[in-house]
This record gives C-alpha cells, sequence and structure tokens, in this order.
C-alpha cells in the first residue's frame, strides 16, 4: 500500500458528461500529480500541484482541470468527456519536487 | 491489463539470472530518475531513484545506473524471481525547476521458471 487514496476505483459514464476524481495524498507529502494511462500512450504526465498551487503543466486538455484543496486532497475533473478519455488515471504523491512519487491504485474510467 | 495495446519492449529472463533493462532519456538537464515497476490492474511502484550528481546507486537486488554522457539509465535486477514479472517504467524531472516525472514507453519484463 502506497499511502496514496484514490477514489473511485472504477467510473463508468456517458459521453458528454462530467467526472471527478480525488486523490488523498500520503500523510506530509505536500505535492499532488495527475497521470493519465491509456493502452496506446502509456503514462502521460497531466498536471502537479504543490501546497495548494499549480505548478506544472503536461498536455493536459482544456476540458479538463485539477485543484489541490487546504487539506491538501486534489481533484481531477473531466467534461465533455469523449470515448477517447477512457483510461487509468493516476494519482502520486511526493514530500515535494525531486523525491519519490508514490502512486495511488487509479481510477479506471470507461466512457460509452 | 495495462499496456497491452501498447507494443512495449519485451525482456525474457531465465529465474535466478540477472535482468537488465534499458532506458534513454530525452532531456540533457534531467537531474533526478526513478524506476517503477507496474503490475497488471496496479498503480505503478517505486522501486529506486538516482540524481545527476551520482552514476550508480544500490538497493535490495536492484542497481541503478546513469550515463548522463550517453543519458541512459538502466536497472539491473539480481536473482530475477516470477514476481519481478512486470512493465518497468523510468521517469525523469527535466529540469531542477521543474516538479513532474516524465515516464519512458517501458519494458516488459517475463520470467520463465
Amino acid at each position: 500500500d502506497s499511502g496514496v487514496t484514490q477514489t473511485p476505483k472504477h467510473l463508468i459514464t456517458a459521453t458528454g458528461q462530467r467526472v471527478t476524481l480525488r486523490c488523498s495524498p500520503r500523510s506530509g507529502d505536500l505535492s499532488v500529480y495527475w497521470y493519465q494511462q491509456s493502452l496506446d500512450q502509456g503514462l502521460q504526465f497531466l498536471i502537479q500541484y504543490y501546497n495548494g498551487e499549480e505548478r506544472a503543466k503536461g498536455n493536459i486538455l482544456e476540458r479538463f482541470s485539477a485543484q489541490q484543496f487546504p487539506d491538501l486532497h486534489s481533484e481531477l475533473n473531466l467534461s465533455s468527456l469523449e470515448l477517447g478519455d477512457s483510461a487509468l488515471y493516476f494519482c502520486a504523491s511526493s514530500e515535494g519536487g525531486n523525491t519519490e512519487a508514490f502512486f495511488g491504485q487509479g481510477t479506471r474510467l470507461t466512457v460509452v | 491489463g495495462e499496456n497491452v495495446g501498447l507494443h512495449l519492449p519485451t525482456l525474457s529472463v531465465q529465474e535466478g539470472d540477472n535482468s537488465i533493462i534499458n532506458c534513454a532519456y530525452s532531456n540533457s538537464a534531467s537531474d533526478y530518475f526513478i524506476w517503477y515497476k507496474q503490475e497488471s490492474g496496479k498503480g505503478p511502484q517505486f522501486i529506486i531513484d538516482i540524481r545527476s550528481n551520482m552514476d550508480k546507486r544500490q538497493g535490495q537486488r536492484v542497481t541503478v545506473l546513469l550515463n548522463k554522457t550517453v543519458k541512459h539509465l538502466s536497472l539491473q535486477i539480481a536473482a530475477t524471481q516470477p514476481g519481478d514479472s512486470a512493465v518497468y517504467f523510468c521517469a525523469e524531472n527535466p529540469s531542477s525547476g521543474t516538479y513532474k516525472y516524465i515516464f519512458g514507453t517501458g519494458t516488459r519484463l517475463k520470467v520463465l521458471a
């Protein structure tokens, strides 16, 4: 168990809908990272927050947004969902930058 | 499981032999690297890390080697066991001012009994 908790584990939704994925980092970790893992693209970095502030951005779509709350948990919001958004979404946390990042078990999103 | 659609390079190793998994990274300014192991249906699991001011680091049964000249990273697993079967990823932090880890494509390790 990495100590990073993601909910829900599975999510099935229809195209055009909006979903929210939640991540609770390890106790004491200030950084939260979001990744998307599709069958054909491996692990893609989406966005990173440190102590409530956005610090790095990857190829995150405009339909996607995230935030980190004062209690350090983070949410990834995906809207206007398309079939191609079906993937595993992972959250990771670390104490800061340039330290080991630990991953949660992921949320499997299926868009139908 | 995950990555079945990817054309991952595969390394097949006899149980008990040593495994060497290679990774070419992209950014010469990258200053921190991590190796992860991902089993089917699970999140990536931290194995070992190394900073750019080192060229070798050892853990339990694992060693990471860093060659900055050719931007190459390797993971050596000693006495490979069936439980080592998984997909292995290297990840790099492109520069000290950023807070993101960019993952390589991954290598599937198959341990033959």
